[in-house]
């Protein structure tokens, strides 16, 4: 069984703070590794990964992943209070047939960032 | 840009009614999910369809039900309501050939008193 676990389950800092966010996983077959920032409403993508020591960025954010260890940290730099939000990680398996493109969740992280 | 919409943002039912949860989406993916999202439990995935009235289990299926007669339209029935089925649903979806990205929808907040 596929399994994912994120840590730590929350985090509260302080604005201009930097944060790394960690996730381990054990999956058969494993074909892709995926970040998503969830606020108030539906989770919104942010990065695939799916090589090893290629490190994805965007803004502040950053992600990396570890195929080797199985792990993958998300950064996030000079936190703002708009950072808030659960963070999901989630693994995809390579496998035959219909059950391709399953995801596995962690529990995800919830971030708090106060002013 | 994707969209997912889903039926109702809040819906409050009786135990023992039968509950439609209808998801749509416009990008003519052939993969759609439906999850639920409980505090502490994370997203668990109740059933999935890879085409057209093709269906398969996800990891929490006992109670539900779904229905995919259209490509665009996946809906989760809740055959008889209960208490334990208080949770939010959130359906995404997904192109073949895409490595595992999925899109979500708003998500449906249903208490079921």
């Amino acid at each position: 069984e596929d399994k994912v676990v994120q840590s730590p389950l929350s985090l509260v800092v302080h604005e201009g703070d930097t944060v790394t966010l960690n996730c381990s996983y054990e999956v058969t077959n494993f074909r892709s590794l995926l970040w998503y920032k969830q606020e108030k409403k539906a989770p919104t993508f942010l990065f695939m990964l799916t090589s090893s020591g290629i490190e994805k960025k965007s803004g502040r954010l950053s992600s990396i992943l570890d195929k080797k260890e199985l792990f993958s940290i998300l950064n996030i730099t000079a936190t703002q209070t708009g950072d808030s939000a659960v963070y999901l990680c989630a693994v995809g398996p390579f496998n035959s047939g219909g059950s391709n493109y399953k995801l596995t969740f962690g529990k995800g992280t919830l971030l708090t960032v106060n002013p | 840009d994707v969209k997912v919409t889903q039926s109702s943002r809040y819906l409050v039912k009786r135990t023992g009614e039968k509950v439609f949860l209808e998801c749509v989406q416009d990008m003519d993916h052939e993969n759609m999910f439906w999850y639920r999202q409980d505090p502490g439990l994370g997203l668990r995935l109740i059933y999935f369809s890879y085409d057209v009235k093709m269906k398969e289990k996800g990891d929490i299926p006992e109670g539900y039900s779904v229905s995919r007669e259209k490509k665009e339209r996946f809906s989760l029935i809740l055959e008889s309501a209960s208490t334990n089925q208080t949770s939010m649903y959130l359906c995404a979806s997904t192109q073949t050939g895409a490595y595992n990205e999925q899109f979500f929808g708003p998500g449906t907040r249903l208490t079921v008193l």
